[in-house]
């Protein structure tokens, strides 16, 4: 079964430090999403991204956050500037269409310290 | 703005069992409503979804019913089964928008 992979599953960083997270989104989907989940709450949207633009971000997503698909493959968040509240699992996602069930990567837990 | 309620937040049920996990929608356009697994420290998984057009679907163990009047829909698990323990997320999304609304999450124990 296609997975979409996420790099790394760890990653501590400093307040103040930029990070990248990494996707890879199944080959054959066309709409990427960035979703967090701060530690036992629910898992809230970031961004969505389709046809290499951002197609709809939350007011979460400001202007530290932003995204990228550098090649055919890869899908990157940055934080530019991390705070202690950015510390969360962040899960990319990929679909086929708008509205079908997404496929979650295995996440990325971030903590800030 | 947007809101998905879920209810309730924890369950605990005995083994063969049936469990329901109910969510309540804030916008009447919503049309799509999946439903994810999450084990702990797992990635969510789709079990199982529904659009607006149908009132109910099944698969096997699991069905989902949508109420598009009363913007409720739920999730009903028969013969519960240890392996079925984990938190469920329902969600909400409408054409026009790519975004899911994620509900708080409920924490089902099946007790062996």
């Amino acid at each position: 079964e296609p997975e979409v992979t996420q790099t790394p599953s760890h990653q501590v960083t400093q307040m103040g430090q930029e990070v990248i997270l990494r996707c890879v989104p199944i080959s054959n989907h066309l709409y990427f999403y960035w979703y967090r989940q701060i530690l036992g709450q629910k898992v809230e949207f970031l961004v969505s991204f389709y046809n290499n633009e951002i197609s709809e971000k939350s007011e979460i997503f400001d202007d530290q956050f932003s995204v990228e698909r550098p090649d055919g493959s890869n899908f990157t968040l940055k934080i530019r500037s991390t705070k202690l509240e950015d510390s969360a699992m962040y899960f990319c996602a990929s679909s086929g269409g708008a509205l079908y069930g997404y496929t979650f990567g295995s996440g990325t837990r971030l903590t800030v310290v | 703005g947007e809101n998905v309620e879920q209810h309730p937040s924890t369950l605990s049920v005995q083994e063969g069992d049936s469990a329901v996990i109910k969510c309540t929608y804030s916008d009447s356009a919503s049309n799509y409503f999946p439903w994810y697994k999450q084990e702990l420290g797992k990635r969510p998984q789709l079990i199982i979804d529904i659009r607006s057009n149908v009132g109910e679907k099944k698969d096997q163990r699991i069905a989902v019913t949508l109420n598009k009047t009363a913007k409720h829909f739920s999730l009903h698990i028969t013969e519960t089964q240890p392996e079925d323990s984990a938190v469920y997320f329902c969600a909400a999304s409408k054409a026009g928008t790519y975004k899911y609304i994620f509900g708080t999450g409920t924490r089902l124990k099946v007790l062996a």
